[in-house]
């Protein structure tokens, strides 16, 4: 079936760096999603893409949809405490209202102030 | 508005017994989908429904599985028998157009023992 290779799998970096998390995969994808799980809570979307090369900002966070439709990154500029969480990419290969998002396995980003 | 509300929180039960997981959407939204997330098999979509019929439920697990949503502001998951493999993280989402942008619950951390 269709995977996702997030990587990398962890990260602690220092307060003000920044970070960068990519997604792969062998098969095409026609939406990419980036969301931020807190301990006890549920994923949060922080950006969606719907274009091949599309690049967008929410904040400090700029994510790309590849231009190979099998790829994506994220981008956090200048870090802080709060960022820390894990972060999954997901990825919809039909159309936005079929349902089947596939996610990656995560990213846990630790920051130390 | 509340956001995805899920019930329990947390639930604890024997092997073989029923458990039903709870879940009222987002007001106005006409997708609600079942996730399941451990830490093997990360988040994997169990079912999602559409105007409250079951569109995809290729990710049940099992029989032991089933979805029911009778109306647009109510959906169960039910595991009967439960099993301890069943133990896992039920994530209940939903949203106005497709599995894009879609909203999540807290969670229901499930423990069968």
């Amino acid at each position: 079936g269709q995977q996702l290779n997030q990587s990398p799998q962890s990260m602690f970096i220092q307060e003000g760096e920044d970070v960068s998390m990519n997604c792969a995969s062998s098969s095409i994808f026609n939406t990419w999603l980036w969301y931020k799980q807190d301990p006890g809570e549920g994923p949060v979307l922080l950006i969606a893409l719907y274009k091949a090369g599309e690049l967008t900002s929410n904040g400090r966070l700029t994510a790309q949809f590849g231009i190979t439709r099998k790829d994506s990154f994220l981008n956090i500029s200048a870090s802080i405490p709060s960022d820390v969480g894990i972060y999954f990419c997901a990825g919809l290969a039909g159309s936005s209202n079929t349902g089947k998002l596939i996610f990656g396995q995560g990213t846990t980003l630790q920051v130390k102030p | 508005d509340a956001g995805v509300i899920q019930s329990p929180r947390h639930e604890v039960t024997e092997m073989g017994q029923e458990v039903t997981l709870r879940c009222k959407p987002i007001s106005g939204h006409d997708y609600l989908f079942w996730y399941r997330q451990t830490m093997m098999r990360g988040l994997e979509l169990l079912i999602y429904f559409n105007n409250n019929v079951p569109i995809d439920d290729s990710g049940m697990p099992e029989d032991r599985f089933s979805a029911k949503m009778p109306n647009a502001s109510f959906s169960t998951l039910k595991i009967q028998p439960s099993e301890p493999r069943d133990s896992a993280v039920y994530f209940c989402a939903s949203s106005f157009w497709g599995a894009a942008e879609a909203f999540f619950g807290q969670g229901t951390r499930l423990t069968v023992v």
